[in-house]
């Protein structure tokens, strides 16, 4: 059974421009997670969906950030216009239900220049 | 609010010694605790959680971690350090829900 996949792997982008990362969660998973690990520092809770729905998106940092997850399957995380900043890598994870285990995907590492 | 505090951001042992991780946490519920490993590439893996059963928790590849609440710590050991276990290794905390409070990560390096 395939895992939480992301693209891209790794993105380089200049500053004020647009990125869409994308998360495919394990297939029947309901509960989406972005998390972001700036570097050098923790990895940080952005949002939660359940299914299409938007549970809980304390953790994202300012309205230049924009999840996305329509039809409740894959979920894009779009930034825009990128800053310096938003550099780092975000995670994606996905689990059946709120409070079991979550699988994380690998990453995508983000570099704003 | 929780937190957690992993004590060393880098960590060299010799193939063979004994692996020992710290994590010290906060929260004002009984914790959920968990630690996770990441491999050069790979994704976030969890090795195991404490979820206030056993306050001994064992995982996967030989690993194991201690809740000791009067210490507010769970660090994590390996008795033989191997070195396919050089990664980067995060404690996590949480109150029962998917919202994982993350340490800044410890990268172990294992020398031959």
């Amino acid at each position: 059974e395939a895992g939480v996949t992301q693209f891209p792997s790794h993105s380089v982008i200049e500053k004020g421009q647009t990125v869409t990362l994308r998360c495919d969660p394990i297939s029947g998973h309901d509960n989406l997670y972005w998390y972001r690990r700036v570097m050098g520092k923790e990895i940080k809770f952005l949002l939660h969906f359940v299914k299409e729905s938007k549970q809980d998106e304390s953790g994202m940092p300012n309205n230049r950030f924009l999840a996305e997850r329509t039809g409740g399957t894959y979920s894009t995380l779009k930034v825009q216009p990128a800053e310096l900043e938003d550099s780092g890598v975000y995670f994606c994870a996905s689990s059946l239900g709120g409070n079991t285990e979550a699988f994380f995907g690998q990453g995508t590492r983000l570099t704003v220049v | 609010a929780q937190s957690v505090t992993q004590l060393g951001s880098h960590v060299s042992v010799s193939e063979g010694a004994l692996v020992l991780l710290r994590c010290n946490y906060s929260s004002s519920v009984p914790p959920y605790l968990f630690w996770y490993v990441q491999y050069p590439n790979q994704g976030l893996q969890l090795l195991l959680k404490y979820t206030s059963a056993a306050t001994l928790v064992k995982g996967i590849n030989g690993f194991e971690a201690e809740f000791k609440k009067s210490e507010t710590s769970f660090h994590l050991t390996k008795p033989s350090a191997h070195m396919s276990d050089a990664a980067e290794y995060f404690c996590a905390v949480s109150e029962g829900t998917y919202k994982y409070i993350f340490g800044t990560g410890t990268r172990l390096k294992v020398l031959a």
